[in-house]
């Protein structure tokens, strides 16, 4: 079965660093997300991407942030200075456009999570 | 705005009882979308079910069995016999009427299944 893949799935990071996650989209998916759950926390969104650009963005998606389409098949966020706050397991997620037939489902990866200390 | 309320925050029951997760749901869309997610403890999210809101069929699944009443913005889950490999965090989520793009969670229940 297809499966978004997410890397690392484990990172540790000190505060102010660079950090850049990964993810491979399910490959004939052309919505791409992600989401960020701060442990014990609800699943919020940051960000929603199609057609090599940012569709919709939420608060948390700030300056820090950014997302981008390398290539053909990976899907990457940045976080630019990480702050002690922006530790929390990030998901990458992916949909089939619009109207094919399709449960409407979103699919997620397994999730990186960051520690920033 | 959207908002999704999962007022239960942990329930317990025992290995074989019934249990019902409660959802509420609030938005200004005439067309949206219901989820249900769980969340083992292993941290991934499972999808369960997604509905439109011209749907208010109930549907079952095996065990699990969704009540969707838009009277009032409901979209209960009840698992039927639950077992030990029902524990986990179960999300509630509502999406616009694209259906695509951003999805509103709920704060989730923790259900623990005691054997």
């Amino acid at each position: 079965e297809p499966e978004v893949t997410q890397t690392p799935s484990h990172q540790v990071t000190q505060m102010g660093q660079e950090v850049i996650l990964r993810c491979v989209p399910i490959s004939n998916h052309l919505y791409f997300y992600w989401y960020r759950q701060i442990l014990g926390q609800k699943v919020e969104f940051l960000v929603s991407f199609y057609n090599n650009e940012i569709s919709e963005k939420s608060e948390i998606f700030d300056d820090q942030f950014s997302v981008e389409r390398p290539d053909g098949s990976n899907f990457t966020l940045k976080i630019r200075s990480t702050k002690l706050e922006d530790s929390a397991m990030y998901f990458c997620a992916s949909s089939e456009l619009p109207g094919t037939s399709n449960t409407g489902e979103l699919f997620f990866g397994e999730g990186s999570r960051l520690t920033v200390l | 705005a959207q908002k999704v309320t999962q007022a239960q925050t942990e329930i317990s029951v025992v290995e074989k009882e019934d249990v019902t997760l409660d959802c509420v749901y609030e938005t200004r869309d005439t067309t949206y979308y219901l989820f249900w997610y769980k969340q083992p403890p292993s941290g991934e999210l499972v999808f369960l079910i997604r509905r439109n809101s011209f749907d208010e069929q109930n549907e079952i699944s095996g065990r699990y069995s969704w009540n969707f009443q838009k009277s009032t913005s409901s979209f209960n889950f009840t698992i039927t016999a639950s077992q030990v490999v029902d524990s986990a965090v179960y999300f509630c989520a509502l999406s616009d009427s694209g259906g695509y793009q951003k999805v509103t969670f709920g704060t989730g229940t923790k259900l623990q299944v005691i054997p």
